[in-house]
């Protein structure tokens, strides 16, 4: 069965450094997404992406986020500047054409900043 | 905007009995609604989805009920086992087609 995709499982980063984390949504999907979920807090949503821009954007993604879709199969989040309260599971979700919000998540990527 | 929230934070039940996860939201154009089902170090796994035009709606051992009067929905695991052991979220979005909005989660612990 398709699922989507995560890498790396755990990344560890200096305060200040910049990450990217990776995912490879099912193929077939249009719709991609970045959720994050602090150590025991809810999922909480960072953005949406579709035909190649971004739809929707909450307010914890400010300017030291982007995501790009660099080639057919990867989507990626970038943070510039990490900073502590960047650490949390970061999980990338995908859901095909025609069905309404059926978004199938990755494994997550644990990022931990110190 | 939206917020969601659960009423319980931890549920602990024997196995074979049946489970109810609860869930309350607060804004009455929420169109969709979602049960994931999160396993330790794992994302959020899909269980079952209903529409505000539905007031219940089943699936294998599970059954999600609608209340828009109330804006409360549950889900209800039948026969409970072990490996139901996980914490269970529900989400809402206002129309279809744009984000979820998450609830905190409830754990649910299975006993033998």
């Amino acid at each position: 069965e398709p699922e989507v995709t995560q890498t790396p499982s755990h990344q560890v980063t200096q305060m200040g450094q910049e990450v990217i984390l990776r995912c490879v949504p099912i193929s077939n999907h249009l719709y991609f997404y970045w959720y994050r979920q602090i150590l025991g807090q809810k999922v909480e949503f960072l953005v949406s992406f579709y035909n190649n821009e971004i739809s929707e954007k909450s307010e914890i993604f400010d300017d030291q986020f982007s995501v790009e879709r660099p080639d057919g199969s990867n989507f990626t989040l970038k943070i510039r500047s990490t900073k502590l309260e960047d650490s949390a599971m970061y999980f990338c979700a995908s859901n095909p054409p025609g069905t309404n919000n059926e978004q199938f998540f990755g494994p997550g990527t644990r990022l931990t900043v110190l | 905007g939206e917020s969601v929230g659960l009423h319980l934070p931890t549920l602990s039940v024997q196995e074979g009995d049946n489970s109810i996860i609860n869930c309350a939201y607060s804004n009455s154009a929420s169109d969709y609604f979602i049960w994931y089902k999160q396993e330790s170090g794992k994302g959020p796994q899909f269980i079952i989805d209903i529409r505000s035009n539905m007031d219940k709606r089943q699936g294998q051992r599970v059954t999600v009920l609608l209340n828009k009067t109330v804006k409360h929905l549950s889900l209800q695991i039948a026969a409970t086992q072990p490996g139901d052991s996980a914490v269970y979220f529900c989400a809402v979005n206002p129309t279809g087609y744009s984000t979820l909005t998450f609830g905190k989660g409830t754990m649910l612990l299975v006993s033998p």
